[in-house]
């Protein structure tokens, strides 16, 4: 199993819809999860980080489930400004080494 | 904002010539890593640095790499013998724990 896995979509979807992509790790150690968002030929920025408890961020949840060793991002009101490269990051040791899925490709149509 | 640079931007080189990546990560982080994405694929690990040592590398990470922090601000990788394979987009990153990990804007090598 890798240590990261996504769905690499592309999902497309319509402006004003919800989306929602999973992401499964292998390390049931890991201890720290990421949400990223790459546009073409840009460095991956931070999107948010993903607590035990969930978060939400405006228009964006994150949420973890450790039983089952996936994490999950929630976009609602999908807008055209949303259509990017999402990327599952998770820290398997304390610090030693972050780990990217290969990124889930999202599409918003008009 | 604090912010990792790095420069250049874009780097051409000859095949088996040397190269240097340079890049500032944020003043109080403590990691420090290097990651490259070969054009349309994923974002590879390369190595990470803590405590003025490398505490991790990947199987990329061969004897053609090396990474410094010489002044205790820049911290380089350097890529001894260049192969054409190596172009790829090279990222810099520095990292607070549980703050998540941010990255330059990269460099662009390409390997001619």
């Amino acid at each position: 199993r890798k240590e990261v896995e996504q769905d690499p979509g592309p999902f497309n979807v319509p402006e004003g819809a919800t989306v929602a992509f999973n992401c499964t790790y292998s390390n049931s150690a890991s201890q720290s999860f990421f949400w990223y968002r790459q546009d073409c030929r840009k460095e991956p920025k931070l999107l948010m980080s993903v607590y035990s408890s969930g978060n939400e961020d405006g228009r964006f949840t994150a949420q973890l489930n450790r039983a089952s060793q996936y994490i999950s991002l929630l976009i609602r009101d999908s807008k055209l400004s949303d259509s990017a490269t999402y990327l599952c990051v998770v820290n398997t040791n304390r610090d030693d080494k972050i780990i990217f899925g290969k990124g889930t490709r999202l599409h918003i149509l008009p | 904002e604090p912010e990792v640079t790095q420069t250049p931007s874009h780097q051409v080189t000859q095949m088996g010539q040397e190269v240097i990546l340079r890049c500032v990560p944020i003043s109080n982080h403590l990691y420090f890593y290097w990651y490259r994405q070969i054009l349309g694929q994923k974002v590879e690990f390369l190595v990470s640095f803590y405590n003025n040592e490398i505490s991790e590398k990947s199987e990329i990470f061969d004897d053609q790499f090396s990474v410094e922090r010489p002044d205790g601000s820049n911290f380089t990788l350097k890529i001894r013998s260049t192969k054409l394979e190596d172009s790829a987009m090279y990222f810099c990153a520095s990292y607070m724990l549980d703050a998540g990990a941010f990255f330059g804007q990269g460099t662009r090598l390409t390997v001619v």
